[in-house]
């Protein structure tokens, strides 16, 4: 199974403030990366894509790839309390087959 | 609206008992997974299915089996049930979603076995 690393702990922001999530993967051949988001019971949503190096705004979300470093990460500005979820990396591992990280924990404090 | 349907919620099981977790999606996917998901493992890939009456292994397909008889459904089986299996169980349908190849989940089955 290739890799999905998704290391750091639980992330606590104030509202208004930026949360930086990082996500990094071991085949170097992989495509295409997504970020899902996840609330407590629910199952798992789509909210980012990225396919290219650089980066990719959506809203108050950007993920952005590094292919050379194996590395994508995504940055939610102006947090709000509802963007208090797990947040997923997944990658495509060819046919279809997303290998997922285990997710990090965003709590964001009024 | 895409639609991923998992036909229980919360299913409570005894030891030993077969176990059958049904999946059925709208999308005329061809692909069809299932994950369980557990606190601090993420997503681990049981099963899935690329079409018809194919199935592959995932990373932790031992004591599960599954049945794609039908394109809309993908059936989990657990043969034997034990408590290591209690999880929570997501079926996904993977296919073309917003200009994106996606995975769409189904709402979820949180099993315990006693």
């Amino acid at each position: 199974q290739k890799e999905v690393e998704q290391n750091s702990g639980p992330l606590s922001v104030p509202e208004g403030a930026i949360a930086s999530l990082n996500c990094t993967y071991s085949d170097r051949g992989s495509q295409s990366f997504f970020w899902y988001r996840q609330y407590s019971g629910k199952s798992p949503e789509l909210i980012m894509f990225i396919y290219s190096n650089g980066d990719k705004e959506d809203g108050r979300f950007t993920a952005q790839l590094n292919k050379a470093s194996q590395y994508v990460s995504l940055l939610i500005r102006d947090s709000q309390p509802s963007d208090s979820a797990t947040y997923l990396c997944a990658v495509n591992e060819g046919n279809n087959r997303l290998a997922f990280g285990k997710g990090n924990q965003v709590v964001v404090i009024p | 609206d895409v639609k991923v349907t998992q036909s229980s919620r919360y299913l409570v099981k005894r030891t030993g008992e077969k176990v059958f977790l049904e999946c059925v999606q709208d999308m005329d996917h061809e692909n069809m997974f299932w994950y369980r998901q557990d606190p601090g493992l993420g997503l681990r890939l049981i099963y899935f299915s690329y079409d018809v009456k194919m199935k592959e292994k995932g990373d932790i397909p031992e004591g599960y089996s599954v049945s794609r008889e039908k394109k809309e459904r993908f059936s989990l089986i657990l043969e034997s049930a034990s408590t290591n299996q209690t999880s929570m169980y997501l079926c996904a349908s993977i296919g073309f979603g917003r200009a994106v190849t996606e995975a769409f989940f189904g709402q979820g089955t949180r099993l315990t076995v006693v």
